[in-house]
């Protein structure tokens, strides 16, 4: 049973392009948390979805950024004309129910804007 | 709202040495504790987790305690490895979101 899958592990964008980070749950996991973390900072929840529909995306940026995670396929995290600022870890987590006692975390995507 | 507060790191403790990583919190409510680790170049793995006060969680050698006159829960182990170099994270759970710490980095010396 494969983990949590993040692509890519790096992503080099300069300032302006996109960004995609995708993130396959596990198998059976229909709950998908986006977190950030900074330099010397810890995780700070972006958005949690569950197929189809976007529960809280309380944590994440109001322009330029937005989330989706579709019946098929994985979820994405989408940073449009991306600035230095935007650089960071993105860490995706899955979970079987929506009580997230226990969270399988992704390797991470590291985002370095140009 | 609610919060977690962890001690600063880098912690840097020569092998065999007592770890204690504290962590406090301020939550309404008794919310689920718990501590995750980061190996380099890895995501977060679950280390441990305790839901009531009084609750002891364990895991590796790795023990915390639910402390709810005190809002602790202090990691702690007895004897650390090199292999136990990472960061950890304190986390409470307030309803479905994870509140996070800014984790404690920890470098074992053999």
């Amino acid at each position: 049973n494969a983990g949590v899958m993040q692509n890519p592990r790096h992503l080099v964008r300069r300032r302006g392009q996109e960004a995609r980070l995708r993130c396959s749950p596990m198998k059976g996991h229909s709950h998908v948390y986006w977190y950030r973390q900074l330099p010397e900072e810890g995780l700070k929840f972006m958005v949690y979805l569950q197929k189809e529909n976007i529960i809280d995306e309380s944590g994440m940026p109001k322009e330029r950024f937005s989330a989706e995670f579709p019946k098929e396929g994985p979820s994405i995290l989408r940073i449009q004309q991306v600035v230095r600022g935007d650089s960071a870890a993105y860490f995706c987590a899955s979970s079987p129910t929506a009580e997230n006692e226990k969270l399988f975390f992704g390797s991470g995507t590291q985002l370095s804007v140009l | 709202g609610d919060s977690v507060t962890q001690m600063e790191g880098p912690v840097t403790l020569s092998e065999e040495a007592f770890l204690t990583i504290n962590c406090t919190y301020t939550a309404t409510g008794y919310p689920s504790l718990f501590w995750y680790v980061q190996y380099p170049g890895e995501g977060l793995q679950l280390l441990l987790k305790a839901t009531k006060a009084d609750d002891k969680g364990s895991n590796k050698g790795f023990e915390a305690t639910y402390r709810k006159e005190t809002t602790s829960f202090h990691l702690e182990k007895g004897s650390v490895q090199v292999s136990d170099s990472a960061v950890y994270f304190c986390a409470l759970r307030s309803n479905y979101q994870l509140i996070w710490g800014a984790g404690t980095k920890l470098i074992i010396k053999p």
